[in-house]
């Protein structure tokens, strides 16, 4: 079945710092990734929508500055959280769609936390 | 905007009762909706989905059934289990096929006693 890597699962980092987080489909091509941000015991909130070659689409509230996105290629999608400060801590899941089956699978997922 | 509603946010069952959670969704073109399983620190595992074009639709223990006109689809587990614990969301395609995204409800907690 198809596979999304997501890395790291896991960053401790100083606040004023920016973090890389990368999604990347194994198994299949991507034109469209999607950002997630999931608080504690709270739903997914869609942050982004990255597509391949182009500028992604921000939801309303997010700031595009903050979260810098980057899809150059079919298989990876990037998420940069910038000068980030402890309220950034959260856990950032990304999701793929298949080009051509349309089928969306998740990654597994980083845990952030700004110290 | 568009938004889905998930009732209830947290679920007790004993072991081998059913639990039935219900979502309900503002945007009348949405045809696709998916229902995931989340277990603590981990990715969103789909379980069951369902189109627009069917009412129902059942997996072993698992169904969803789906009312296009009321605009609410909800999911059905039977016979649970321990296992079943977990947090369970469900979503509703926004946008064109081939292009749209997901709007997720806030989550059911489900806990199911042995």
């Amino acid at each position: 079945g198809a596979v999304v890597s997501q890395h790291p699962s896991r960053v401790i980092c100083k606040s004023g710092t920016s973090v890389k987080i990368e999604c990347r489909s194994l198994d299949f091509q991507a034109t469209t990734m999607f950002w997630y941000r999931q608080f504690p015991k709270k739903s997914l909130m869609l942050m982004a929508t990255s597509n391949e070659g182009s500028k992604a689409t921000y939801e309303q509230g997010v700031e595009k500055d903050k979260f810098l996105i980057n899809h150059a290629s079919l298989t990876l999608s990037t998420l940069t959280v910038t000068s980030a400060h402890p309220e950034d801590s959260s856990f950032y899941i990304c999701s793929a769609r298949d080009q051509f089956s349309h089928g969306y699978t998740f990654g597994s997922g980083t845990r952030l936390t700004v110290v | 905007g568009e938004n889905v509603e998930q009732h209830p946010s947290t679920l007790s069952v004993q072991e081998g009762d059913s639990a039935v959670i219900k979502c309900t969704y503002s945007d009348s073109a949405s045809n696709y909706f998916p229902w995931y399983k989340q277990e603590l620190g981990k990715r969103p595992q789909l379980i069951i989905d369902i189109r627009s074009n069917v009412g129902e639709k059942k997996d072993q223990r698992i169904a969803v059934t789906l009312n296009k006109t009321a605009k609410h689809f909800s999911l059905h587990i039977t016979e649970t289990q321990p296992e079943d614990s977990a947090v369970y969301f469900c979503a509703a395609s926004i946008g064109a096929s081939g292009t749209y995204k997901y709007i997720f409800g806030t989550g059911t907690r489900l806990k199911v006693l042995a």
